[in-house]
């Protein structure tokens, strides 16, 4: 299972901060570990993925805005977004991620994120 | 970046039908292609991977077909709890997701 947990808020200009507690797996398994939101306007979008050894694949039109990392003695993830603006808005989801064998198996339940002043 | 692009946005069946919803790439993916459930409120589910492999749990009536750039996820007999909106998503290169098939019940 995975759950999500962050700021509901965050203001335009800041960094969005979220994380991921694993359980019932370990983040030292063979999946990686990613984030998607979901916002009215774009849809599914996924934002990238890492591995516990901290190889991270990003969406490159987020590339630049993007940090991942894995806390192996947590067995959780993180997701930073920097520089946020109102397009940012979005539920953000975290999934494991089967890379080339099975996508998106697991979610989590979603955490809503909304940018405002 | 390819694009997946899914048809219909919407649709309205009756219980017991068959309903098939189309996915097209914008290039050959293989046969890296998923299908996701979304219920009102909650987060998308698997359904299938590899174009028609069942993720454990999910009943046989949903099925999957296709290869290259044309994909159809296929509910054979629909029930009540199948109404959802159904997203396929390409996992060859890097990752995309359809616009969505919202389901309903006639």
């Amino acid at each position: 299972q995975l759950q999500e947990a962050g700021p509901g808020l965050v203001k335009p200009s800041e960094t969005l901060s979220l994380s991921c507690s694993v359980s019932g797996d370990s983040i030292r398994s063979s999946y990686f570990w990613g984030w998607i939101r979901q916002s009215p306007g774009k849809g599914l979008e996924w934002i990238g993925s890492v591995y516990y050894n901290g190889r991270t694949d990003y969406n490159p039109s987020l590339k630049r805005r993007i940090f991942m990392s894995v806390d192996m003695s947590k067995n959780q993830f993180s997701l930073n977004l920097t520089s946020v603006t109102a397009a940012d808005t979005a539920i953000y989801f975290c999934v494991r991620d089967g890379r080339g064998e099975t996508g998106f198996d697991t979610w989590g339940p979603g955490t809503q994120v909304t940018v405002s002043s | 970046d390819i694009q997946m692009t899914q048809s219909p946005s919407s649709l309205s069946a009756s219980l017991g039908d068959s309903v098939t919803i189309t996915c097209r790439a914008s290039q050959g993916i293989s046969n890296s292609l998923a299908w996701y459930q979304q219920r009102p409120g909650r987060a998308p589910q698997p359904l299938l991977f590899a174009i028609s492999k069942l993720k454990t749990g999910v009943p046989s009536r949903f099925s999957g077909s296709g290869s290259g750039t044309k994909f159809t996820l296929t509910i054979s007999s629909l029930q009540s709890e199948d109404v959802a909106t159904y997203y396929c998503h390409q996992y060859y290169g890097s990752h995309s997701f359809g616009g969505g098939t919202k389901v309903e019940i006639k």
